[in-house]
């Protein structure tokens, strides 16, 4: 069975540093997303990664894909209070629709 | 396009009742997922319809709940009997047929609570 795994659970980091979230997941995918969700709000699309090495990035967050590792990082460069949000990743297989996701990383960025 | 659409966006309800929520998708997608997320945790897979057809649905969908996309459009999600493990965010989602990316866009959820 697919299993998704993130960490840090939890993040509290201070405006202008540099972090990384990791996501391991167990099987073989050819898809991987990235997820933002506000409190109380509905999830909103940051990055679909499909293939290995891929790199993907908006702004201050950048998405990278290792496919032998099973592995996805979300690098969060000069943090700001803006990015506070709950980040899951989730993973994708082109014969099975569904989604697999992580336990989430909530993110707080103070000053 | 208005995006994904949820109701009601919140519910409460005794033990036992049944209660129904709706979905619907944005236009022209032709799949409609429904997943379940408790707190501090991260969306699970009920089941999905490619048009009005159900193609997966996963276990922890139990005999009391039952999904319906009569038309193709929009999607019911009925839960009866309701149980207090039941209290959770049913979030609905929605995408095209086409595309390799087939990102699913989420509505902002129905919350439901049984007292």
């Amino acid at each position: 069975e697919l299993k998704v795994e993130q960490n840090p659970l939890f993040l509290s980091m201070q405006e202008g540093k540099n972090y990384t979230i990791y996501c391991n997941y167990s099987t073989t995918s050819d898809r991987l997303y990235w997820y933002r969700q506000d409190p109380g709000k509905s999830l909103e699309s940051l990055f679909v990664l499909l293939s290995n090495g891929a790199v993907k990035q908006e702004g201050r967050l950048m998405a990278s894909l290792d496919t032998k590792a099973r592995l996805s990082t979300l690098h969060i460069t000069a943090a700001v209070h803006d990015l506070s949000a709950t980040y899951f990743c989730a993973v994708g297989n082109y014969n099975t629709d569904k989604l697999i996701f992580g336990t989430g990383t909530r993110l707080q960025v103070f000053p | 396009d208005t995006g994904v659409s949820q109701d009601p966006r919140h519910k409460i309800t005794k033990r036992g009742q049944n209660v129904t929520f709706r979905c619907d998708p944005i236009s022209e997608h032709n799949r409609l997922y429904w997943y379940r997320q408790t707190l501090g945790q991260g969306p699970e897979f009920l089941t999905y319809f490619q048009n009005e057809a159900q193609l997966e649905k996963s276990r922890l969908l139990s005999d009391r709940f039952s999904a319906e996309r009569p038309k193709g459009s929009f999607s019911t999600l009925e839960i009866q009997r309701t149980e207090q493990g039941d209290s959770a965010m049913y979030l609905c989602a929605s995408s095209p047929l086409e595309g390799a990316k087939n990102i699913q866009y989420f509505g902002a959820g129905t919350r439901l609570s049984v007292l």
